[in-house]
């Protein structure tokens, strides 16, 4: 079956450049999500997307953007990288609410290290 | 306010034996949702097992069992017959409501326990 699928899996980019995350939700999922686990971290919500519309904020930066595309694919993009951002960063996908069991499925995470 | 509450940061079981992994959870509503999840070193999460709010009887998958006490707010994972494979971080998660209202939930999670199998 088809899963979540993030690219890049791993990410080297130096303070002050940019990133960019890409999300490949289940096929007929329409609920993207975003996390981010710095090391030895929970994982923390960012953002979500609902049919193509940012449904909820969590702990975002002001310079990371995101959005969900008409594919219902996502990116994340992050600006002025900083060392604090290094991270290993999630996407899941649902089908609308989430439901029971497999309700939300990850992707392998995207591991970004910023030097 | 912390939601989940994981209090084990680590813990220790021989292979073979059971181990039982504590959350407890806090929320207001009437329905939720509880995960857990095993996140190994090489970093993806993986769903282990889900247990609603209104489900009677406590989950079961294959080895993972939840011990789910509703009026403790607590949702224990129980491992039966640890593997060596087991070793692992394990995640509690509660499914809330998202702050924008709406029909959809996110994950919250707790701070995690690691797990170490012994041989």
């Amino acid at each position: 079956a088809a899963g979540v699928i993030q690219s890049p899996r791993h990410l080297i980019k130096e303070k002050r450049e940019t990133a960019t995350l890409k999300c490949y939700p289940i096929p007929r999922h329409d609920t993207v999500y975003w996390y981010q686990q710095g090391p030895g971290q929970d994982p923390q919500f960012l953002i979500s997307f609902y049919e193509k519309m940012q449904s909820d904020k969590g702990s975002i930066p002001d310079r990371f953007s995101a959005q969900q595309f008409s594919d219902y694919h996502s990116e994340l993009n992050m600006s002025s990288l900083e060392l604090g951002d290094s991270a290993l960063y999630f996407c899941a996908s649902s089908l609308g609410r989430a439901g029971r069991n497999y309700g939300y499925t990850f992707g392998s995470g995207t591991r970004l290290t910023v030097v | 306010a912390q939601k989940i509450t994981q209090t084990q940061p680590g813990m220790f079981v021989q292979e073979k034996e059971a181990v039982t992994l504590d959350c407890t959870y806090d929320t207001s509503d009437q329905s939720y949702g509880l995960f857990w999840y095993k996140q190994p070193s090489s970093g993806e999460m993986i769903f282990l097992i889900y247990q609603g709010s209104y489900d009677e009887q406590n989950a079961t998958e294959g080895r993972y069992s939840l011990n789910f006490q509703k009026a403790r707010k607590s949702a224990n994972l129980v491992i039966s017959a640890s593997q060596l494979g087991d070793s692992a971080m394990y995640f509690c998660a509660m499914r809330e409501p998202q702050e924008s209202g709406g029909s959809n939930y996110k994950l919250t999670f707790g701070k995690g326990t690691l797990l170490t199998v012994n041989p």
